[in-house]
């Protein structure tokens, strides 16, 4: 069966704090995400990796890291939390291609004060 | 900046009705085509894709997909208040990765 873990489910930080959010996959995937999700903004994705070691982008990266040092292993990294950032975060992985299903994880709802 | 245009609804309707959910779409390029539902508080998950023109059915879920109009839809038959969720649009480029719709939030109302 299909999985995507996520570290926390809820988080609290307080401005200023680096954050680390951590998704792991058990499908062999070759692509990774990180998105958010904000009411009346709906899935925004923050950056992907296509393999090990690669990242690209997204729609709103600003204020955002990651890293990909393993195949089953992508983490998302706030350098430093502002309160604009707090939202709901959704990992996914999918097989390689844009054509595939993207598995989502249960998300981590993060607060930042 | 490709985009995905949905109703955000709510969108109620009675139980045992069908429920239609629609999407536009504006990169011509798109490839694939996907509805996920989202129930409150949980992360999506995959209803349906759909890669080519016409109707792919699935137990009491139709997508219809019209590339030269640029649109797709999701029609529910004997729509359940388990139905009741945010069903969220997709489409892929071919690349990887995919662009979602803000969602409609479908209300089934017993």
């Amino acid at each position: 069966d299909v999985k995507v873990t996520q570290s926390s489910r809820y988080l609290v930080k307080r401005t200023g704090e680096k954050v680390f959010l951590e998704c792991v996959q058990d499908m062999d995937h070759e692509n990774m995400f990180w998105y958010r999700q904000d009411p009346g903004l709906g899935l925004r994705l923050i950056y992907f990796s296509y393999d090990v070691k690669m990242k690209e982008k997204g729609d709103i990266p600003e204020g955002y890291s990651v890293s990909r040092e393993k195949k089953e292993r992508f983490s998302l990294i706030l350098e430093s939390a502002s309160t604009n950032q707090t939202s709901m975060y959704l990992c996914a992985s999918s097989s390689r291609g844009g054509l595939e299903t993207q598995y989502f994880g249960p998300g981590t709802r993060l607060l930042v004060l | 900046q490709k985009e995905v245009e949905q109703n955000s609804g709510p969108l109620s309707v009675p139980e045992g009705a069908i429920a239609s959910l629609n999407c536009t779409y504006s990169d011509r390029g798109s490839q694939s085509f996907f509805w996920y539902r989202q129930y409150s508080g949980k992360s999506p998950e995959l209803i349906m894709s759909i890669y080519s023109n016409g109707d792919k059915e699935d137990g009491r879920f139709t997508a219809q997909l019209n590339k030269a109009s640029q649109y797709v839809s999701l029609l529910i038959r004997d729509s359940q208040p388990s139905d009741s969720a945010t069903y969220l649009c997709a489409v892929g480029g071919g690349y990887q990765k995919v662009t979602f719709g803000i969602g409609t939030k479908l209300q089934v109302i017993p």
